[in-house]
């Protein structure tokens, strides 16, 4: 089946502005999982969703940042007032079940410039 | 604080050679410890380890898990020039959540 598929893939917007991010995880899953990776490092934990239990948002940088997953399945992840410092790749994975498997899917992720 | 070590940094090999690749990690409610490799883009999966002393293998890769001292190894033998990527090693907890390390830039040359 499909893979994890996020959009948009190149995102170049102006320092202030908002941004949406979105990901669809492989159907069935049921953990979803944000990431952010600067140029040159590791992934930075943002937030994430397992089933309909309240999200763990304790990776969020800021309160600019907030995601939503819709039906237990779509996500968005918006950036509000972005800065400079925004700037990144923002990948998204799916699992099929925290505690059944952590092995993590991820997409090909949202390259996002703040010019 | 929970974090992730990796080491080195950044290696440069010739096809052929074998390579060990090194990640501790300090985490309170451990679960597991994962592998990933990074090309361009996305980071794919390459092993989950929970037991400690038991080697996973896939081909020419291999890593295993050391609970006590808290780290793990991955090693690729006879590497190849496709080799060459970002190694990520990551832990999650019980509670699902995932802590990457800034990961192992290895590059095979021909």
């Amino acid at each position: 089946g499909a893979g994890v598929s996020q959009s948009p893939s190149n995102k170049v917007t102006e320092k202030g502005k908002d941004v949406e991010l979105r990901c669809d995880p492989i159907s069935g899953h049921t953990a979803l999982y944000w990431y952010r990776q600067s140029l040159g490092q590791g992934l930075e934990f943002l937030i994430y969703f397992q089933g309909n239990s309240a999200p763990d948002k304790s990776g969020l940088p800021s309160d600019r940042f907030s995601a939503e997953r819709t039906g237990g399945s779509v996500s968005t992840l918006t950036i509000q007032r972005t800065q400079q410092e925004d700037s990144a790749v923002y990948l998204c994975a799916s699992s099929l079940q925290a505690g059944a498997t952590d092995t993590q899917y991820f997409g090909p992720g949202t390259r996002l410039t703040v010019l | 604080e929970d974090k992730v070590v990796q080491s080195p940094l950044s290696l440069v090999v010739h096809e052929g050679d074998t390579v060990t690749l090194n990640c501790s990690y300090e985490v309170t409610n451990f679960r597991s410890l994962l592998w990933y490799k990074q090309e361009k883009k996305a980071p794919t999966f390459l092993f989950m380890l929970t037991s400690s002393g038991i080697e996973k293998k896939s081909g020419r890769l291999s890593s295993i898990l050391d609970k006590k001292e808290l780290f793990s190894i991955l090693n690729i033998t006879a590497t190849q020039t496709g080799d060459s990527a970002v190694y990520l090693c990551a832990y999650s907890t019980n509670a699902g959540k995932s802590t990457f390390g800034d990961g192992t830039t290895l590059t095979v040359k021909p």
